[in-house]
């Protein structure tokens, strides 16, 4: 029952490149900034993406994200062991007044 | 920068869920500070309930609103939460955050590692 919706799951072989989308609304991705964590359960989430497409320090460039319109997509490129975990999206939803979520997308790395 | 939830795990039905958000490496009341509250339900997505800026302005998730108070303890450097008449439903892993600013904008920075509780008799 998400607000933004992700697929559950997503998986691909070392070095293959990942895409996990997320779809909203134009209350929320349509007119707002996206932003995308990465989450080993039972850690602290991490911020992978600010402001569509903005990397943080120390994160690597093989994770970059992209919008258009009421969607947005979270794209992992050079796939590593390290990378299989829990990715989800988040933006604020004017119509709503909150903050809303991804379910989230488990990456598995085959 | 490090974030420590902490709490009791375990809150009765109509009780209040009290938590703590232990700061360390910034200080509460300083800079462009935002602080926020979220959680995650057992099996559910992410939800936000509440940011408060080091000066005190609150932000409520609306359908929480009524039962929720976050505050900032500049003296102790931590940002408080106080969830009321709780029931099954709340039962949670509930992260604190630092919310970073920029282009006109705010947005979860820091996350700490969460704290489970529950809500049982």
């Amino acid at each position: 029952q998400s607000v933004l919706t992700q697929p559950p799951s997503a998986s691909g072989t070392p070095g293959q490149r990942v895409t996990i989308s997320c779809s909203g609304s134009s209350s929320n991705i349509g007119t707002n900034y996206i932003y995308w964590y990465q989450h080993f359960p039972g850690t602290a989430p991490k911020l992978l993406i600010y402001v569509n497409n903005q990397r943080p320090s120390g994160v690597p460039d093989r994770f970059s994200g992209s919008k258009s319109g009421t969607s947005a997509s979270l794209a992992i490129s050079g796939l590593r062991s390290e990378d299989e975990a829990d990715y989800f999206c988040a933006a604020w939803d004017a119509g709503l007044s909150q903050w809303v979520f991804g379910g989230g997308t488990k990456v598995t790395v085959l | 920068l490090q974030l420590q939830e902490s709490g009791p795990g375990l809150v009765k039905p109509s009780e209040t869920l009290s938590l703590t958000c232990t700061v360390s490496g910034a200080s509460v009341g300083s800079g462009d500070c935002y602080w926020g509250w979220l959680r995650q339900s057992p099996g559910k997505g992410l939800e936000w309930i509440a940011t408060v800026s080091c000066i005190g302005t609150t932000y409520y998730n609306p359908s929480l609103r009524s039962r929720v108070t976050v505050s900032v303890d500049t003296s102790n450097n931590h940002v408080s939460l106080k969830m009321k008449f709780v029931v099954a439903a709340d039962t949670a892993v509930y992260f604190c955050a630092r919310l970073d600013t920029g282009y006109g904008t705010s947005w979860f920075e820091s996350w700490g590692q969460g704290s489970l509780v529950s809500v049982s008799s």
